[in-house]
């Protein structure tokens, strides 16, 4: 059964810096569209994060600067480092796989809290 | 960016209804238009891919429909189960990917 499974979420001071991991079973995160999409409490998705099958990455302008999506091959895991957290990066983040022609999220991880608060 | 409009952004409905969510881009999206169901302390579920095809394991009662910058998706029959937040989703640029603020359907 394909799976993605978060790890690395937690409180954090704002300015602080935290790692996401997304471990994949039965999915090749190298031959995929992975993406980050977050959830602050009570509120909508926002996608936030892809890299692509060949590396190419990109981000939503909020995050622009301060986070980096990068996977490990040998490890079939996708990361999101965050740098200079803000209070406003407190949500639940999915780790997520696109696909077909219209990118449809069709396997999600069950989602790690980051919650930025002094 | 593209914007995603949807409407309502809560309804009551009742088991056996018929309800439609709409889904309003900000620009020609084609039919690059998804739609997802999340229940409370759950991750997305994709239900409607291309505006107007069933993932698989998605019961029938579930269509989407529309192209270019109106969408909808409509839920005949409405089951206990189906009651959850559904969101709709563009994917024409899919490297800024923008999603619809939530439709909220509740159990009147």
């Amino acid at each position: 059964e394909m799976q993605l499974g978060e790890s690395g979420g937690g409180l954090i001071q704002p300015g602080g810096s935290l790692r996401l991991s997304c471990a994949a079973s039965e999915i090749t995160v190298s031959s995929n569209y992975m993406s980050w999409v977050r959830q602050a409490p009570g509120k909508g998705l926002e996608w936030v994060a892809v890299i692509y099958s060949g590396g190419s990455t990109y981000y939503v302008d909020s995050v622009k600067g301060r986070f980096t999506i990068s996977r490990d091959n040998s490890k079939n895991t996708v990361y999101l480092q965050m740098n200079s957290l803000r209070a406003e990066d407190t949500a639940i983040y999915y780790c997520t796989r696109g696909v077909g022609s219209t990118t449809a999220f069709d396997i999600w991880g069950h989602g790690t809290m980051v919650t930025v608060s002094s | 960016d593209i914007q995603m409009t949807q409407s309502p952004s809560s309804l009551s409905a009742s088991v056996g209804d018929r309800v439609t969510i709409t889904c309003r881009a900000s620009q020609n999206i084609g039919n690059y238009l998804n739609w997802y169901q999340q229940k409370p302390g759950k991750a997305p579920k994709v239900l409607i891919y291309a505006a107007s095809s069933l993932q698989s394991g998605v019961p029938s009662r579930f269509s989407g429909s529309g192209s270019g910058t109106d969408f909808t998706l409509t839920i005949t029959s409405l089951q206990p189960e189906d009651f959850a937040t559904y969101y709709c989703q563009q994917s024409y640029s899919s490297i800024r990917i923008t999603f619809g603020q939530g439709t909220r359907l509740e159990i009147k």
